[in-house]
């Protein structure tokens, strides 16, 4: 198995821009996603493929990747972009592994 | 409109066995692979299985290899997850998604059911 290091938590100021790295030696042979949990409700796709967007969120939500990391960067925090965070990669032998998860607070 | 309905949990004894399931609705069930996944209270997700569209290759984490085993019924759009040998430490809410089309991604999950190990 392997894994995957978030920073547990970020802090930013409405209308700011956060962003939340997610570190691990699979990311630079694999792809990368990201999920959004608001607290009590399920996780939601909000990133895939290290830079797609899903169809249905938001543009300020982004995606980027540089050798064993990968970022989300959400531009113009909201306040009810306030929630965890997690990265999610795969080692190619379908292996799954979730990141440690950031919790995002908006001041 | 697709959705993932789970159902199932439970408080159960260690040692014991348990049987979730997930309604799928919504789009073609067969054409996906299914993921089981889970979150003990205030932890981080936590893979646990994934089955192929077809039903014919199983995947499974580390921590549940042998004791669990994911299903499909492709007919009546229905994934199962077989949890036995039960610990304390399985106690989680257990959430089914299904698989993107063209990524190891989970596009889209439902809203999970909560299995309680007791001691």
């Amino acid at each position: 198995s392997f894994d995957l290091t978030q920073p547990p938590s970020v802090s930013v100021s409405p209308g700011q821009t956060a962003r939340i790295t997610c570190s691990g030696d699979a990311l630079s042979k694999q792809y990368a996603h990201w999920y959004q949990q608001r607290p009590g409700q399920a996780p939601i796709l909000i990133i895939y493929k290290d830079t797609e967007r899903p169809s249905g969120i938001p543009e300020r939500f982004s995606g980027s990747s540089s050798g064993t990391t990968v970022t989300l960067t959400i531009s113009g925090v909201q306040a009810e972009d306030e929630a965890d965070y997690y990265c999610q990669s795969a080692d190619g032998f379908n292996t799954y592994v979730f990141g440690t998860g950031t919790k995002v607070t908006v001041l | 409109q697709l959705q993932l309905v789970e159902s199932g949990g439970g408080v159960v004894q260690a040692g014991k066995s348990l049987r979730l399931s997930c309604a799928a609705s919504g789009f073609t069930f067969s054409d996906f692979g299914m993921f089981w996944v889970r979150q003990a209270p205030g932890k981080e997700l936590e893979w646990v299985a994934l089955i192929s569209y077809d039903g014919i290759k199983e995947f499974y984490a580390d921590s549940v290899k042998g004791r669990f085993t994911i299903s499909r019924d492709n007919s009546r759009n229905t994934l199962h997850l077989q949890m036995d040998s039960l610990r304390p430490d399985d106690t989680a809410v257990y959430y089914c998604a299904k698989q993107h089309s063209s990524a190891g991604a989970l596009d889209h999950w439902g809203q999970g059911t909560l299995v309680t190990v007791s001691s």
